[in-house]
């Protein structure tokens, strides 16, 4: 079964600093994606990017770059220059299936929650 | 804002109660997914419907059952709550096709914070 692993829980940074959010997966899928979203205090959960296991470049937009290593099963997701607007629950997550499954529903880690502090 | 909305906002009822969570997708999009997010559970699937189908389960419990209706907004029902089922409940929509190649990302609604007493 998929499993997603983000072992920290919890991390405070002062603002400017860079922040690196780990997540590590498990799945016996060969085709599976992986996806990064922002939960800030106000609730709701927001899309910041999506990966296909086929697809192991690395991706930068902005201030925010994730690194995925498929050799090591991690996806993991650096803020440069950390805002206090960046301060909120993120959370990794994993779906399976080839092409064509019609489901891709989410598996969740655990969540990181980032405190930038002014 | 995903484009995905979600009614009411807030829910406050008792042990026992009956309550519906209502779901509008973004346009376009034909599939739904409900999700559960508890403190001591995190963010769990409950379950999938494609273009008025249920199509696939995850952890929902048998007093909870759902429905897409042919505009595709899409409604959860709970019943006989216990204080356990107290959580945010999120519905997400998809781009996703039938038989389409790729998972596409899940856009979320704002959430319905369900409060059971």
């Amino acid at each position: 079964a998929q499993k997603v692993t983000q072992a920290q829980t919890e991390i405070s940074v002062v603002e400017k600093e860079d922040v690196t959010l780990d997540c590590v997966y498990e799945t016996r899928d060969t085709t599976y994606y992986l996806f990064w979203y922002k939960q800030p205090p106000s609730g709701e959960l927001v899309f910041l990017i999506r990966r296909n296991s086929f697809d192991e470049q690395n991706e930068i937009s902005g201030r925010y770059s994730w690194n995925f290593q498929k050799s090591t099963s991690s996806f993991n997701f650096t803020i440069t220059a950390s805002q206090v607007v960046d301060s909120a629950v993120y959370f990794c997550a994993l779906s399976e299936g080839p092409p064509g499954a019609g489901s891709y529903q989410l598996t969740f880690g655990k969540g990181t929650k980032l405190s930038v502090i002014p | 804002d995903s484009g995905v909305t979600q009614t009411p906002k807030h829910l406050i009822t008792a042990t026992g109660q009956r309550v519906t969570l209502r779901c509008s997708p973004r346009s376009g999009d034909l599939s739904v997914y409900w999700y559960q997010q508890s403190l001591d559970q995190g963010l769990q699937f409950l379950i999938q419907y494609y273009n008025g189908e249920e199509r696939a389960k995850g952890n929902i419990l048998e007093r909870f059952s759902a429905q897409q209706f042919p505009d595709l907004h899409s409604e959860l029902n709970l019943s006989s709550l216990e204080l356990g089922d107290s959580a945010l409940y999120f519905c997400a929509s998809s781009a996703e096709t039938s038989g389409g190649a790729y998972a596409y990302e899940q856009y979320f609604g704002p959430g319905t914070r369900l409060t059971v007493t």
